[in-house]
């Protein structure tokens, strides 16, 4: 299957710092996604990005497909950023539908 | 819309009972996933419904879990005499189609003691 390595593994930041997640991949994809996870475990979709680049607000991401990255940017840090960021992954052109998961950066900031 | 809701949020169970676990995904969604995550792991694949026809099953699902999604709309996870190997949080989670985002629930938090 498709191979997810995030780095770094874990990132301490002070409030207002800028971080930048990276994210690489095995093969091809058509699906890429950035997840947030709070500390309840709850979730949440970051960007839709299999190639190019978006914006939301502190958060960009670029995914560079042919060179098989992606980056997460997180400017000015607030604590509420604080969680497990994961990519995911889904093969290009494959039957398999699912998307492959990394095993997360963890983000801690601190006030 | 609400999300993706999942029910329970918290089960603890003995060994050996079954567990059931109920997922609503967003009403435009035909898409529905179950993932399985323990700790310090990311969310891992057990298996996928288009509609109400389960298309894929990942090795994770052994043959004591089976999941079904009746007309389409909710999904249940069933998990037979539980082991405690089967602690962990399982995520359910929707889309419009293959290239789109995913929602996650908030998780249904399992226990075997």
């Amino acid at each position: 299957g498709i191979q997810v390595e995030q780095s770094p593994p874990d990132l301490i930041l002070q409030e207002g710092a800028n971080s930048t997640l990276r994210c690489n991949f095995s093969d091809s994809v058509n699906n890429l996604q950035w997840f947030h996870q709070n500390p309840w475990g709850q979730l949440i979709n970051l960007f839709y990005i299999p190639s190019g680049t978006k914006q939301n607000g502190r958060l960009s991401a670029t995914t560079v497909a042919t060179e098989r990255y992606s980056l997460l940017y997180i400017s000015s840090s607030q604590t509420t950023d604080s969680g497990v960021y994961f990519c995911a992954v889904r093969k290009g052109n494959s039957g398999y539908s699912t998307l492959t998961f990394g095993k997360g950066t963890m983000l801690l900031v601190s006030p | 819309d609400t999300g993706v809701s999942q029910d329970p949020r918290h089960k603890i169970t003995k060994r050996g009972q079954n567990v059931t676990f109920r997922c609503d995904p967003i009403s435009e969604h035909n898409r529905l996933y179950w993932y399985r995550q323990t700790l310090g792991q990311g969310p891992e694949f057990l298996t996928y419904f288009q509609n109400e026809a389960q298309l894929e099953k990942s090795r994770l699902l052994s043959d004591r879990f089976s999941a079904e999604r009746p007309k389409g709309s909710f999904s249940t996870l069933e998990i037979q005499r539980t082991e405690q190997g089967d602690s962990a949080m399982y995520l359910c989670a929707s889309s419009a189609g293959h290239n789109y985002g995913y929602t996650f629930g908030s998780g249904t938090r399992l226990t075997v003691v």
